[in-house]
């Protein structure tokens, strides 16, 4: 069975501080994808990011940044110089990549809420 | 706008009534899922189509639940003889699996509050 954890429920910073959002997953698949997603009050999940499981690089995306280490299964979002805009729920996710008829259906971790204060 | 479309955006019914949600997904996915949220926790699988087929029904999903894509387009969601507790976010997405193509669109969801 697949699970991940976000042991994190909820942050609070300043703007213009970084935040790291923690990720530990946990799958017997050896292929899967790891997923972080964004829920703003809207409600509507805004994709973030995809990794592959082989593929261990770190990824920086303007103020965005993950770390993926397989050694610990976790896949950790960091972000730079927060801004008030980035307040929202951070999900982090899961789903086995077993060719085009696996379920791929996502497993997710129960959300981290980030407040930025101004 | 091509995103996942879902309506409506909020349901209020009596307890014992039945709702339907639909959802739209982008036009050429193949996939469609549906999860549902409650306060607090990440989305949980409910279901999911490849095409019209449904191809797997979470233990989630009571009798009182049905899903149809019955053309492969759109997506019907019905709960019967609503409860209380099926008070959540119900939210749909899509996606284009072949081969690598696999993150998932999400619509803005279908709150349902059942009073």
């Amino acid at each position: 069975a697949q699970k991940v954890t976000q042991a994190q429920t909820e942050i609070s910073v300043v703007e213009k501080e970084d935040v790291t959002l923690d990720c530990v997953y946990e799958t017997r698949d050896t292929t899967y994808y790891l997923f972080w997603y964004k829920q703003p009050p809207s409600g509507e999940l805004v994709f973030l990011i995809r990794r592959n499981s082989f593929d261990e690089q770190n990824e920086i995306s303007g103020r965005y940044s993950w770390n993926f280490q397989k050694s610990t299964s976790s896949f950790n979002f960091t972000i730079t110089a927060s801004q008030v805009v980035d307040s929202a729920v951070y999900l982090c996710a899961l789903s086995e990549a077993r060719g085009d008829t696996g379920r791929r259906a996502l497993t997710f971790g129960s959300g981290t809420r980030l407040q930025v204060q101004p | 706008d091509t995103g996942v479309s879902q309506n409506p955006r909020h349901k209020i019914t009596k307890r014992g009534q039945n709702v339907t949600f639909r959802c739209d997904p982008i036009s050429e996915h193949n996939r469609l899922y549906w999860y549902r949220q409650t306060l607090g926790q990440g989305p949980e699988f409910l279901t999911y189509f490849q095409n019209e087929a449904q191809l797997e029904k979470s233990r989630l999903l009571s009798d009182r639940f049905s899903a149809e894509r019955p053309k492969g387009s759109f997506s019907t969601l019905e709960i019967q003889r609503t409860e209380q507790g099926d008070s959540a976010m119900y939210l749909c997405a899509s996606s284009l699996t072949r081969g690598e193509n696999t993150e998932a669109f999400f619509g803005q969801g279908t709150r349902l509050t059942v009073v």
